[in-house]
């Protein structure tokens, strides 16, 4: 089936970093791709959708700037928090979507966990 | 808006018992539904979806879910709850019609299973 590896699972860094989080389709090429947050305890939250070649859409209340997202191939988007700070720890999910994958929607990484000191 | 509706933030069940985890949906035409499961520190895994064909849709380890227009409902099932069903579950809605459009996710229903 379709697989989606997300890199790293787990990062902690110091206030004021950027951290870069990969998010690749490895069988598939994925024309759309999603990246959530996830605070402890609660559910999923879509941040922005970016497709293949275009600037990614980003949902009310969320930097762009803050968070950078390129969807450079078919099979890479890549999601940086620049400047992170301790409210950015958060489980960061990518998910993906390609022609051909029927009426499943998307297809998700196992996850991020980021942790800013 | 599309919007899901989880009822119960945390269900027990001991196991072999019933799982019955509760979602309501809000649409002024009939969404497609989806079921997933989440294993701690990991990503979504879809356990079933309806998309307006059959409305009694079977997933995998066993779950089923039962699309109730009438109720608004898509309501999980597993006759016996197993050990390894202890997990979070999350309800999610895409626009009628269509499977390209936004996932909006429920509030999230943990399982917990005891022997």
């Amino acid at each position: 089936g379709a697989v989606v590896s997300q890199h790293p699972s787990w990062v902690i860094c110091k206030s004021g970093t950027s951290v870069k989080i990969e998010c690749r389709s490895l069988d598939f090429q994925a024309t759309t791709m999603f990246w959530y947050r996830q605070f402890p305890k609660q559910s999923l939250m879509l941040m922005a959708t970016s497709n293949e070649g275009s600037k990614a859409t980003y949902e009310q209340g969320v930097e762009k700037d803050k968070f950078l997202i390129n969807h450079a191939s078919l099979t890479l988007s890549t999601l940086t928090v620049t400047s992170a700070h301790p409210e950015d720890s958060s489980f960061y999910i990518c998910s993906a979507r390609g022609l051909g994958q029927g009426s499943q929607p998307q297809h998700f990484g196992d996850g991020t966990r980021l942790s800013i000191l | 808006a599309q919007s899901v509706t989880q009822l119960g933030s945390h269900v027990s069940v001991s196991e072999g018992a019933l799982v019955l985890l509760r979602c309501n949906y809000s649409s002024s035409v009939p969404p497609y539904l989806f079921w997933y499961v989440q294993y701690p520190n990991q990503g979504l895994q879809l356990l079933l979806k309806y998309t307006s064909a059959a409305t009694l849709v079977k997933g995998i380890n066993g779950f089923e879910a039962e699309f109730k227009k009438s109720e608004t409902s898509f309501h999980l099932t597993k006759p016996s709850a197993h050990m390894s069903d202890a997990a979070e579950y999350f309800c999610a809605v895409i626009p009628g019609g269509t499977s390209y459009g936004k996932l909006t996710f429920g509030q999230g229903t943990i399982l917990t299973v005891h022997p």
